[in-house]
């Protein structure tokens, strides 16, 4: 089975924090994907990349940078938390066509 | 980019077939559709995706129209466990385009 893990499931940080959201997939995927989820707007793309070290904005990255140094690896980062980005955060890596989705992470800046 | 347009909310009885519906006027003709749901506190998970032909898989049937501007996810047999949001997504480029999608209710 495809696993697509995050690092946290739920997280609470303050205005002004730099915040780290982690995903690690095990399928060897090129493709990976950022996205957030909040109620009434769907699902918005943040940021993705597809390949080790390559990026690219999505339709919402502003507040946010990505890094992907290994393959497996996809992290999201806050330089500089602030309340507009308390949402649920959602990893995906694609292959053959299929996405797969981390299980989220919820977080809350105060 | 193209855009979904689906219901906000269906019913359906358990043990009965559920058509769920979507527009995608803007579709390009290379652009496919995919399917996703996503359970409660959890991510969405794969359901089915095509590009012009009717596709059958062990969870669902896509039905495409002919000029693919529209495309209705068929569950043969709804069950509690099928509650959940469906989202209809176009696949431009590498990305998926979701939309708002549909909350499927199951009553038994």
């Amino acid at each position: 089975d495809v696993k697509v893990t995050q690092s946290s499931r739920y997280l609470v940080k303050r205005t002004g924090e730099k915040v780290f959201l982690e995903c690690v997939q095990d399928m060897d995927h090129e493709n990976m994907f950022w996205y957030r989820q909040d109620p009434g707007l769907g699902l918005r793309l943040i940021y993705f990349s597809y390949d080790v070290k390559m990026k690219e904005k999505g339709d919402i990255p502003e507040g946010y940078s990505v890094s992907r140094e290994k393959k497996e690896r996809f992290s999201l980062i806050l330089e500089s938390a602030s309340t507009n980005q308390t949402s649920m955060y959602l990893c995906a890596s694609e292959g053959d066509r299929t996405y797969f989705f981390g299980p989220g992470t919820r977080l809350t800046v105060l | 980019d193209a855009k979904t347009t689906q219901p906000n909310s269906m019913e359906s009885n358990e043990e009965e077939p559920v058509h769920l519906p979507c527009n995608h006027s803007t579709i390009s003709g290379t652009d496919y559709i995919h399917w996703y749901r996503q359970l409660p506190s959890q991510g969405p998970e794969y359901v089915i995706h095509g590009l012009t032909s009717n596709v059958n898989n062990r969870m669902a049937s896509l039905a495409i129209a002919e000029d693919r501007k529209s495309s209705t996810l068929i569950l043969h047999r709804a069950t509690l466990r099928d509650a959940a949001v469906y989202y209809c997504t176009v696949r431009v480029g590498n990305k998926l385009v979701f939309g708002a999608g549909t909350i499927l209710r199951v009553k038994s």
